[in-house]
């Protein structure tokens, strides 16, 4: 149980371009959803949380208008890129959490390879 | 802020070996913390996870302990294979997952 599918699992496209991620909780509905970055050989660093229905919330120094994240139901969240550029490149990670308690675990989707020509 | 360091940041050993990956952290307010398995270029597997409540969890030939006072944590890895070759990742739980910068572990045959 506790399944999260993440997709695409990659992507190559050109500068300026907006990409589109999605975060699926298969078997269980997800209260929270989160997005990481990883970039090479660093750990996952949060880029923000959201909650069904309302406004994520972002960590300090990311930047919102550039990384959309909308979750708008309970079992799915989505991040867009917008106007990508090179330096967005990085591996995107989502996870979710079927409880509204920090406490509980997050379950991780297998990531997103997004490279930005 | 809570800060998440693992060492070594790098191991190799050979097959079937025993070994210990450390993990400590600075702010032990936490609800739990939790072991992760990357392979290069994948998404995360969980390996076990020790609530702030308990000492050690176990999982075939895993065995993470948590010392929360002391703010340390470690996972040992009884009789390693190659396919246990990976980076390893702790992550501490304190209303935020916050991850170390993992141990690449290289088991050779």
């Amino acid at each position: 149980g506790a399944v999260v599918s993440q997709h695409p699992s990659w992507v190559i496209c050109k500068s300026g371009t907006s990409v589109k991620i999605e975060c699926r909780s298969l078997d269980f509905q997800a209260t929270t959803m989160f997005w990481y970055r990883q970039f090479p050989k660093q750990s996952l660093m949060l880029m923000a949380t959201s909650n069904e229905g309302s406004k994520a919330t972002y960590e300090q120094g990311v930047e919102k208008d550039k990384f959309l994240i909308n979750h708008a139901s309970l079992t799915l969240s989505t991040l867009t890129v917008t106007s990508a550029h090179p330096e967005d490149s990085s591996f995107y990670i989502c996870s979710a959490r079927n409880s509204e308690y920090s406490n509980q675990p997050q379950h991780f989707g297998d990531g997103t390879r997004l490279s930005i020509l | 802020k809570q800060e998440v360091t693992q060492i070594p940041a790098a191991l190799s050993v050979p097959e079937g070996e025993n070994l210990v990956l450390n993990c400590s952290f600075t702010d032990s307010a936490i609800y739990n913390l939790q072991w992760f398995r990357q392979d290069p270029g994948k998404g995360l597997t969980s390996l076990l996870l020790i609530q702030s409540s308990q000492r050690e969890q176990t999982s075939g030939r895993l065995n993470a302990s948590l010392d929360k006072s002391s703010g340390r944590s470690t996972l040992y890895i009884a009789a390693s294979q190659p396919g246990d070759s990976a980076t390893y990742l702790c992550a501490v739980n304190g209303n935020k997952l916050v991850f170390g910068a993992g141990t690449i572990l290289r088991v050779k045959s």
